[in-house]
């Protein structure tokens, strides 16, 4: 059985590019969230899909985007890069919400 | 004040201790996560539990619904144990708040 995986695993950017970060989830797993980590901080609730369609979202702005695809693998897409994006990006999966998460490696993204 | 407090915030322990990390939260929630860190940044899922009490191996959590508490123990601590234990609930049924984490390490 395969894990959550990610990719890429580390990113570098400049201010006012956009990124695609992607994530495979657990197989058998219909449900991916998407969390930020700044450094020294607890991660921070993106979003949630479940079965392709958004299934909740945190205060993040609309920059901030995602897409879940029929074989449940997902996207995190953000749009004009700010410095204070600089983070590490986690996924994870889960066989539907509200059970237990498993969680990807994460990407380290740095925009300069 | 955050939804989800950690104490203590950095512990170190000798090879053996027994250790007891503590969360408390104000919101609702349907379940809790304990969750260890290494420095790289991967999560691993130690724990979910919305009542009562589990154990794996050395790791025992309790959670306290009434009293919107939980603690994490680990038992004969050991340096391979050295992480940042982060304790999030679940609020509704996607929503993970995490706290900001405990960071412990044992000594030899």
């Amino acid at each position: 059985e395969t894990g959550v995986t990610q990719s890429p695993t580390h990113l570098i950017k400049t201010r006012g590019q956009q990124v695609t970060l992607r994530c495979s989830s657990q197989s058998g797993h219909n449900t991916v969230s998407w969390y930020q980590q700044a450094l020294g901080q607890g991660p921070q609730f993106i979003f949630q899909y479940y079965r392709e369609e958004e299934n909740g979202r945190g205060n993040f702005p609309p920059r901030f985007s995602g897409l879940q695809f029929p074989n449940y693998s997902s996207e995190l897409n953000v749009n004009a890069l700010e410095l204070d994006d600089s983070a590490l990006y986690l996924c994870a999966s889960s066989p539907a919400a509200g059970y237990e998460q498993y969680f990807g490696p994460g990407t380290r993204l740095t925009v300069t | 004040k955050n939804e989800v407090e950690q104490s203590p915030q950095n512990l170190t322990a000798q090879e053996g201790e027994f250790i007891t990390i503590n969360c408390s939260y104000s919101v609702g929630i349907s379940a809790l996560h304990w969750l260890q860190q290494h420095p790289g940044g991967g999560i691993v899922s130690l724990f979910m539990l919305s009542s009562g009490k589990k154990k794996h191996g050395r790791l025992i959590a309790t959670i306290n619904i009434q009293e919107k508490h939980s603690s994490l123990h680990i038992t004969a601590s050991h340096p391979r144990d050295s992480a940042v234990y982060i304790c999030a609930v679940l609020y509704n049924t996607d929503k993970l708040i995490f706290g900001t984490g405990t960071r412990l390490q044992v000594f030899p």
